[in-house]
């Protein structure tokens, strides 16, 4: 069973730096693109940025208003991605979501969400 | 950037009701477009992709339709466990951008 599950979210102050997790289970998460998406508290969903596949490079990319700010890395020996966030301030207080990309011709989809770990940028 | 614009934002809906929601992005973006569902407290789920592929497992009551710019999704006979948000997703090329979002509620 395909699962991913984020970790490592909690409250920071403003100006503070926090590495978000994606685990995954059930496939190899170095054959596709990893997607990290974020919800502020009752809005919408926004794209953050990807890690491609270990085949495609495993570059990545980003939303501009988070490139420079946040780095997306991955682990293929321990099934794990990751969202490195610095210089936090409030308005990146959000539940943030890991999902897979299942890379086919249709273009960047969702197929797979983690269930979600809350930032909150507070001081 | 290209951006999604979904209407309405809001809809009331009875069980049966058939329910259209509209996406209309503002440059053409072929068939690549996805919608998703979401429920409070949980993660979005992909309901279709390439505009109109229903993903294995979504009830066929759910359909899509549109290229170009402008893509509806349908619900033909809404059931009690519809009620949800639902996004279309551009999914052509990044930055990757969503609708703002359509509420579906009971009437």
């Amino acid at each position: 069973e395909v699962q991913l599950v984020e970790s490592g979210g909690g409250l920071v102050q403003p100006g503070q730096s926090l590495r978000l997790s994606c685990t995954s289970s059930g496939f190899t998460i170095g054959d596709y693109i990893i997607h990290w998406v974020r919800q502020a508290p009752g809005k919408g969903l926004e794209w953050v940025g990807f890690i491609r596949s270990k085949a495609s490079g495993g570059t990545t990319e980003y939303a501009a208003s988070m490139k420079g700010r946040f780095t997306i890395s991955r682990d293929d020996s321990k099934n794990i991605a990751y969202l490195e966030m610095n210089s936090l301030n409030t308005e990146d207080s959000a539940m943030y979501y890991c999902a897979r990309d299942p890379v086919r011709a249709d273009g960047y989809n969702f197929d797979y969400w983690g269930q979600g770990t809350l930032v909150t940028v507070s001081s | 950037d290209i951006q999604m614009t979904q209407s309405p934002s809001s809809v009331s809906a009875s069980v049966g009701d058939r329910v259209t929601i509209s996406c209309r992005a503002s440059q053409g973006i072929s068939t690549r477009l996805a919608w998703y569902q979401q429920k409070p407290g949980k993660a979005p789920n992909l309901l279709i992709s390439s505009a109109s592929n229903l993903q294995s497992g979504v009830p066929s009551r759910f359909s899509g339709s549109g290229s170009g710019t402008d893509f509806i999704l349908t619900i033909s006979s809404l059931q009690p466990e519809d009620f949800a948000t639902y996004y279309c997703q551009r999914a052509n090329t990044f930055p990757i951008t969503f609708g703002q979002g359509t509420r579906l509620e009971i009437k």
